[in-house]
């Protein structure tokens, strides 16, 4: 059965650094991409990116240039930054594993609460 | 890249038939057979019942449905019981290698 869990910092001051991990148990990471993707309290979900089993990423063409997925292979484990936080930023956020497809999201962590406030 | 467009709440009673709909572009929704849905009960992670627009996972019930016509995609709960009511959210792969997803839609069980 796979499993996704996740962890990180939940409380974070304006300008500062997000960053969360996610280790998967019962998948390999290779053959699959792995993305992260947010749901800001009253609203609805928003994709932030994705890194492929070889690397590659991709991300949300609002959030490209602060934030950075990368996944080790030795850990099993897919992890995120973002930069520069602000109130906006303050979400769930989930790890998801994509299907053998591609274009879905099959396995979801179990969130992470992130607040940014001053 | 605009959320793909879901009525806020829908409600059915038990037994009925309620359909949600998700309402896209030429560029997401229209250019790709990759629409997936999501059903989200409160405090829980989403949990995927239809990919590309109508293929159902293992363990899913077969009273989920999608389909998908131009811009514009479905998802059908028929014989709606009471653990159907939960949040539903729309997925759709564009045209920019990236994805959007719905607004949401609450779905009441009376």
């Amino acid at each position: 059965q796979v499993q996704l869990q996740q962890w990180g910092a939940g409380l974070l001051k304006p300008s500062e650094t997000l960053s969360l991990t996610c280790a998967f148990y019962g998948t390999s990471f290779s053959d699959y991409n792995w993305s992260w993707i947010r749901q800001s309290p009253g609203k609805g979900q928003e994709w932030v990116g994705e890194i492929h089993d070889r690397g590659g990423t991709k991300y949300n063409p609002s959030l490209k240039s602060r934030v950075t997925i990368s996944l080790d292979t030795s850990k099993n484990q897919v992890s995120m930054k973002l930069t520069s936080v602000t109130a906006a930023d303050t979400a769930v956020y989930y790890c998801a594993r994509h299907g053998e497809g591609g274009w879905y999201f099959d396995s979801w962590g179990q969130g992470t609460l992130v607040t940014v406030s001053s | 890249q605009s959320a793909l467009t879901q009525p806020a709440s829908v409600s059915g009673s038990p037994g009925q038939s309620i359909t949600i709909s998700c309402t896209g572009t030429s560029s997401d929704i229209g250019a790709f057979d990759y629409v997936s849905w999501y059903q989200q009960h409160p405090g829980t992670a989403p949990q995927l019942i239809i990919y590309d627009v109508s293929n159902r996972p293992s363990g899913v019930s077969y009273r989920f449905s999608g389909s998908k016509s131009g811009n514009t995609a479905s998802l059908t709960v028929s014989g709606l019981q009471p653990g159907d009511g939960a949040d539903y959210h729309c997925c759709s792969y564009t045209s920019g290698g990236t994805y959007v997803f719905g607004t949401g839609t609450k779905v009441t069980v009376l």
